[in-house]
């Protein structure tokens, strides 16, 4: 059982609101990683963080900023949310070395109305 | 592309019968993955194989790597109506981005 949690699971919030969607492992892993995802669709990778103090933009665009002050804590802010946003937001987290498999959390899927 | 490309996008078979996967890429790799994600368990490692490896087996599935062609496949052997999901392959490359593709959606008919 993987212990990656992202918390809401479930969003509905209005244009122009301040979101902060919350990504928690226990794990110890260093590096983190954030999806969106549309149903049916593929993953892109929109930010990525190899430890604390880094951050990087993945292959996708985003308007969304994240951070990590802490290893296990990777949140992702989006400053005014519009309905383009609307997805689903996929946490994973994995360890640096042989085995790099990653552990995904169950997702927050924010609807901006 | 750093992607790798599934093939077939949409697969449906009978129960029992096997399943083939297949991805192609186009960028050196340190790894591959395959995952899958359905509605009940959301995204789940499979098994991995790493570049200097040609085959690996895990219960059921069997993944092989040709990196003079690029290629990769995951056959799922006597299909279960729980193996229907998306797979994905998952490319690892030197800075160990996990990049996905676009999945195949398999479908275990009863």
């Amino acid at each position: 059982e993987a212990d990656i949690y992202q918390t809401p699971r479930y969003l509905v919030i209005g244009t122009g609101k301040k979101i902060t969607l919350e990504c928690s492992q226990t794990m110890g892993h260093d590096k983190m990683y954030w999806y969106q995802q549309d149903p049916g669709m593929e993953l892109h990778l929109i930010h990525y963080s190899y430890g604390v103090n880094s951050t990087e933009k993945g292959d996708l665009s985003s308007e969304s900023t994240v951070s990590r002050i802490r290893t296990e804590h990777f949140p992702l802010t989006l400053e005014s949310a519009r309905p383009s946003h609307t997805s689903q937001y996929l946490c994973a987290s994995s360890v640096t070395g042989g085995r790099t498999e990653a552990f995904f959390g169950q997702g927050t899927r924010l609807t901006v109305v | 592309s750093q992607q790798g490309e599934e093939d077939p996008q949409a697969l449906s078979i009978q129960e029992g019968e096997n399943a083939t996967m297949n991805c192609s890429y186009k960028t050196s790799i340190n790894n591959l993955q395959w995952y899958r994600q359905n509605s009940g368990r959301g995204l789940v490692h499979l098994i991995l194989i790493r570049s200097n490896e040609r085959e690996k087996h895990s219960g059921r599935l069997r993944v092989t790597l040709d990196t003079s062609k690029k290629s990769s496949s995951l056959l799922i052997t006597a299909s279960r109506a729980a193996d229907t999901a998306s797979y994905f392959c998952v490319l690892v490359q030197g800075a160990q981005k996990l990049v996905f593709g676009q999945g195949t959606r398999l479908t275990i008919n009863p």
